[in-house]
């Protein structure tokens, strides 16, 4: 069974804060990572993905892959209220072409 | 980025009813993906549709309750047949961009009295 694990949270934070959200996968065959953001009522857009192990930054979002732990994290530095909203982590299996979701992390920045 | 228009919006049916959701791309794309996503849960794949074939669909769904047609590379539908409360979601459709990443349409909420 192809499974990607998410803690659903709420996750609660205070602005400025470090936001970190985690995941993780049972598939080891999978290569690509993903996190998508979802306004309440809104559809999910891409905010992050990262292929190798290590980390990938992109302004206060931080990617972070360990492909032995199986464990792929999203940091947000700075945390706005307007970050407020739930983080799915997906992945794809090397060779698939199906995106598999977690169950979202629902994260609240308090102000 | 790529466009894509869903339809309706919202809609709220009878059991035992159907309701056919489009999703129109303003370019050409091998791949369609539809979604459904119940209150409060993730993404589940419901099918794959590629367009002069059948679509793939994942475990639990079946053709006769989930229709879909891809007639050319910029659209596709999707039949929720024979509707239920059950079948009371949200309905994504999406399509791949930059090779793996995923863009959705706006969803189709649909409630089922």
């Amino acid at each position: 069974q192809k499974e990607v694990e998410q803690n659903s949270g709420p996750l609660s934070v205070p602005e400025g804060a470090i936001a970190s959200l985690n995941c993780t996968y049972s598939d080891r065959g999978s290569q690509s990572f993903f996190w998508y953001r979802q306004y309440s009522g809104k559809s999910p857009e891409l905010i992050m993905f990262i292929y190798s192990n290590g980390d990938k930054e992109d302004g206060r979002f931080t990617a972070q892959l360990n492909k032995a732990s199986q464990y792929v994290s999203l940091l947000i530095r700075d945390s706005q209220p307007s970050d407020s909203a739930t983080y799915l982590c997906a992945a794809i299996h090397t060779g698939g072409f199906k995106t598999i979701f977690g169950a979202g992390t629902r994260l609240f920045v308090k102000a | 980025s790529a466009v894509i228009s869903q339809k309706p919006s919202r809609d709220i049916c009878q059991r035992g009813t159907s309701l056919t959701i489009q999703c129109q791309v303003d370019s050409q794309v091998t791949m369609m993906f539809w979604y459904r996503q119940q209150p409060g849960q993730s993404l589940t794949l419901i099918a794959t549709a590629n367009q002069g074939s059948e679509a793939t669909y994942e475990s639990g769904f079946v053709i006769d309750k989930f229709p879909i047609s891809r007639p050319n590379l910029t659209f596709s539908t999707l039949t929720v047949s024979n509707m239920s409360p059950e079948d009371s979601s949200i309905y994504l459709c999406s399509v791949r961009e930059d090779i793996e990443k995923l863009l959705f349409g706006s969803g189709t909420q649909l409630s089922v009295l």
